[in-house]
């Protein structure tokens, strides 16, 4: 009864290539998030959906291309991979209730371009 | 703009000491306030949080007071184990527009030592 989950969880490749992961949701929430978390471990928002609209697209290189099929999915999709893209990326989501928006995330996909 | 300012690590503590990590905030209006843990290899995962003025967040020994004077949530436990080892992470939402936004601290790594 996993509520966020990422695929794949390790994902190795070569630069220039290109990659995708893939985040599903069963919480019902509608709103879902790509954030990446770097060697010192600060998390930096790339992009968030909402009812499958892009409603935060960060400083990001159009590299990165986010994909919403559904309210339960948010997909990354990563073209001509670069050393520096290797961190962790973490998929999230959330509900509005009352005034408190916490976020449930994923357990992360480790990105290694070598 | 928002922001959350948490002190830095890392910190490292024996085993039954009594742990503090500062938060500090600035955000307009009346922003809820989160602690949110990752242990090591995993994502992150809510700790507790607090949506008013002195409202107080408890979970698993660890308790932080929401203190609008100061724009403090600072993270406490009494008496910290060996599997309290991970990264803290203090964030809020503003509230308005935006507010399913969380806006991190740059994290405090501790670690409890037997």
């Amino acid at each position: 009864d996993t509520a966020v989950s990422q695929t794949p969880k390790y994902l190795v490749t070569q630069m220039g290539n290109d990659k995708s992961i893939k985040c599903e949701q069963n919480l019902g929430h509608d709103t879902m998030y790509w954030y990446k978390q770097d060697s010192k471990k600060f998390l930096k928002i790339m992009f968030s959906y909402n009812n499958k609209e892009l409603i935060i697209n960060e400083t990001v290189p159009n590299r990165f291309s986010p994909k919403s099929p559904d309210k339960a999915h948010l997909n990354l999709h990563i073209n001509s991979l670069e050393l520096g893209d290797s961190a962790v990326y973490f998929c999230a989501s959330s509900q509005a209730t009352g005034s408190s928006y916490e976020q449930y995330f994923g357990p992360g996909t480790r990105l290694t371009v070598t | 703009g928002n922001s959350v300012t948490q002190m830095e690590g890392p910190v490292t503590l024996s085993e039954e000491a009594f742990l503090t990590i500062n938060c500090t905030y600035t955000a307009t209006g009346y922003p809820s306030l989160f602690w949110y843990v990752q242990y090591p290899g995993e994502g992150l995962q809510l700790l507790l949080k607090a949506t008013k003025a002195d409202d107080k967040g408890s979970n698993k020994g660890f308790e932080a007071t929401y203190r609008k004077e100061t724009t403090s949530f600072h993270l406490e436990k009494g008496s910290v184990q060996v599997s309290d080892s991970a990264v803290y992470f203090c964030a809020l939402s503003a509230t308005g527009a935006g507010s399913y936004q969380l806006t991190f601290g740059k994290g405090t790594k501790l670690s409890v030592i037997p």
